[in-house]
């Protein structure tokens, strides 16, 4: 079955200090792959997607993830955090041939220290 | 409207009682999700309902839950003697639907339900 793992629980950062956050799904197909934010008290929102094409990709607020195929990682990183990032960010992939479900990983919260 | 709206957005109910929770995608979305989220756990997929085909149900925990979709906009979730470990954020979100590289879903506030 397929899967989304992010192995970081809760990930605890100053103010500037840089992040990365893993994600590994398990499905040897062409998949999607997304990050998804939840700030606290809001509802879930699209940080960034990948579909196709360059493997690095830019979301909204200074967030990137590189879509590494050989190691079936996709993970989201950024230069200098910011106090107003703490949130909880959710790893998640749709199978490219099946517009039906997305698979979420247990989502990793990350508290920023000011 | 804007976004993907749900109601109640708070529900308190017995061990027993029957629920529904109502979900309002964007209009235009031909595809609908239902999630769960439990504390310290990530999101659950429930079911999926594409324009008039045959919703997706894989991911129903039980013969208790259920959910229709109406005239392919409004959806309602129910839960049938609820349980305490129904106790969870119902997450509803809609997307384009059609083909994959539209299946950017869209996510409303969410229900919490609290089973006592």
């Amino acid at each position: 079955a397929q899967s989304v793992s992010q192995h970081n629980h809760h990930v605890i950062l100053s103010e500037a200090a840089s992040l990365e956050l893993g994600c590994n799904y398990s499905y040897g197909g062409t998949v999607n792959l997304f990050w998804y934010v939840q700030y606290p008290g809001q509802h879930l929102q699209l940080l960034l997607k990948y579909f196709s094409g360059d493997p690095l990709v830019k979301g909204i607020k200074g967030f990137e993830a590189e879509f590494i195929k050989s190691k079936f990682s996709f993970n989201l990183r950024k230069p200098s955090v910011q106090w107003s990032d703490t949130a909880e960010y959710f790893c998640a992939v749709t199978l490219y041939s099946s517009a039906s479900k997305i698979i979420f990983g247990s989502g990793t919260r990350l508290s920023i220290r000011p | 409207g804007a976004g993907v709206s749900q109601s109640p957005s708070n529900k308190v109910t017995e061990k027993g009682k029957d629920v529904e929770l109502r979900c309002d995608p964007i209009s235009g979305h031909t595809a609908l999700y239902w999630y769960r989220q439990s504390l310290g756990q990530g999101l659950e997929f429930l079911i999926y309902f594409q324009g008039n085909s045959a919703p997706d149900k894989s991911g129903l925990p039980s013969d208790r839950f259920s959910a229709e979709r109406t005239g392919g906009s409004v959806s309602t979730l129910t839960i049938q003697r609820t349980q305490q470990e129904d106790s969870a954020v119902y997450l509803c979100a809609s997307s384009l639907g059609g083909s994959s590289r539209s299946n950017e879903q869209f996510f409303g506030p969410g229900t919490r339900l609290t089973v006592l």
